[in-house]
């Protein structure tokens, strides 16, 4: 079954503003992932989070992870209006050769 | 730098006829080798996957085929359409640890009619 889930679903906010964007999965992880996608494009990967780290940086993203609550947030700082994509969590945890289950997305939209 | 090609961009098919997306990866050599389908607005399905050249595996029954002739080529075939096929089709690869980032194609857009 699919791994990861995303909340909400869809997230509308002003540019400027912080989009937060959560993730729960399932079972024990190495890593999870998390991958952006403009409207019609392939996925991007942004950022990884190992199990043993807590919380990640990289410009304006920032990563946790809380593995007793089996979940991960990506908040986005100072949103633009080029932000606007929808937002994917990978979990590690998938059957088979490195696979990742994807969860179903978060639609952000960043209104200028 | 590692590169990964699909084509075409889009097609358009009629329900019955068959299909050939190929996916190309360069600059790197024995990729794990996935294919993906999109519905719109939704998630990522894994389709098939490889893990060297003639060993595909596949995730779900369904109306499609793969096949990796080459190291860094993916194909993904059907002898006849279905409606149901009909979706947004994404090649990605990784260097073959669990865990890996996955680099991804930039997809193609499939519209059975």
């Amino acid at each position: 079954s699919q791994q990861g889930e995303e909340d909400p679903q869809a997230l509308s906010i002003q540019e400027g503003e912080n989009a937060t964007m959560n993730c729960s999965y399932k079972t024990s992880i190495n890593n999870l992932q998390w991958y952006r996608q403009n409207s019609g494009r392939g996925l991007v990967h942004l950022i990884l989070i190992r199990s043993n780290e807590r919380e990640k940086h990289s410009g304006r993203l920032r990563v946790t992870l809380d593995t007793s609550k089996k979940s991960s947030s990506l908040l986005i700082t100072a949103s633009r209006a080029a932000d606007t994509a929808s937002y994917f969590c990978a979990t590690d945890a998938g059957t088979g050769a490195n696979n990742l289950f994807f969860g179903t997305g978060t639609r952000l939209t960043v209104i200028p | 730098s590692q590169t990964i090609h699909q084509w075409p961009a889009t097609l358009v098919q009629p329900v019955g006829s068959p299909l050939s997306l190929e996916c190309t990866v360069e600059g790197t050599s024995n990729p794990n080798l996935y294919w993906y389908r999109q519905a719109a607005g939704r998630g990522l399905q894994l389709l098939f996957y490889s893990v060297g050249i003639g060993q595909i595996s596949s995730e779900v029954p369904q109306n499609l085929s793969a096949s990796r002739p080459q190291d860094r080529q993916f194909i993904l075939s059907s002898k006849k359409l279905l409606l149901s096929d009909s979706g947004f089709y994404l090649c990605a690869w990784t260097r073959g640890n669990k865990g890996d980032t996955q680099y991804f194609g930039p997809g193609t857009r499939l519209t059975v009619l």
